[in-house]
């Protein structure tokens, strides 16, 4: 199994306030096609998860450009230039370039 | 807009097996693949397994003895069971739909099944 390490493990953030989320994986996320399966989900409390970025750095439809990612090979980071009241909750990071695996989460709150 | 509604039992006896249906509305099961992710109460995701709707699946390693996976095209359904279920098993059961790029896109509410006599 490829092990995903997110830190830290729980993050308060300013409102306005850029804030950061790193992923780290146990082995390479590099794919035989050359393509890094790796995502980034974000959850609120008593809500399902829902996806943000997939592919390292690809914003799926409807986040807000406030969210980046980034990285390569085993180190993955996911940005928020500006923190707003809604994106408190949790945030994982999931590769699926083997049997999909998550990271433990980071919560991420407001000061 | 696509959706995805479980559907199942909320509570499951010990050493029973636990069987979920998850319906997809607004758009064809074709063409995806098929999760089931869970997530025990206060805990993170675990990945449990998917289906292609040409029915070729793959499971977690530490579920696979216990998992099996199905998907009915004609009703737009894929469904899960986990036999032998334990106190551990019990968690919210979410459905999702994975895309060609290997993310989880659209997800169900989640339903929570409890392991309990």
């Amino acid at each position: 199994d490829i092990v995903m390490t997110q830190t830290p493990l729980s993050s308060p953030v300013t409102l306005g306030q850029p804030a950061s989320i790193s992923c780290r994986s146990s082995q390479s996320l590099v794919d035989s096609d050359g393509n890094t399966y790796l995502s980034w989900l974000h959850q609120r409390p008593g809500q399902p998860p829902r996806l943000l970025i997939y592919k390292i750095s690809n914003r799926f439809s409807g986040v807000p450009d406030r969210f980046s990612g980034s990285g390569a090979g085993t180190d993955f980071t996911l940005k928020i230039s500006r923190v707003e009241a809604e994106d408190v909750g949790v945030y994982y990071c999931m590769q699926a370039t083997q049997f999909p695996t998550f990271g433990q989460g980071t919560k991420l709150d407001i000061k | 807009q696509v959706q995805l509604q479980e559907s199942g039992p909320g509570l499951v006896e010990p050493s029973e097996t636990l069987s979920l249906t998850c319906t997809v509305s607004g758009g064809s099961i074709s063409n995806y693949y098929w999760t089931w992710i869970r997530q025990p109460p206060g805990k993170g995701l675990e990945f449990i397994g998917y289906i292609y709707n040409s029915g070729s699946s793959d499971f977690n390693p530490s579920l696979k003895s216990r998992v099996t996976i199905s998907v009915d095209t004609s009703k737009n359904q894929f469904s899960l069971t986990l036999s032998s279920v334990t106190a551990a098993d019990t968690a919210v059961y979410y459905c999702a739909r994975g895309t060609y790029t290997r993310a989880t896109d659209y997800w169900g509410q989640g339903t929570l099944v409890t392991v309990s006599s």
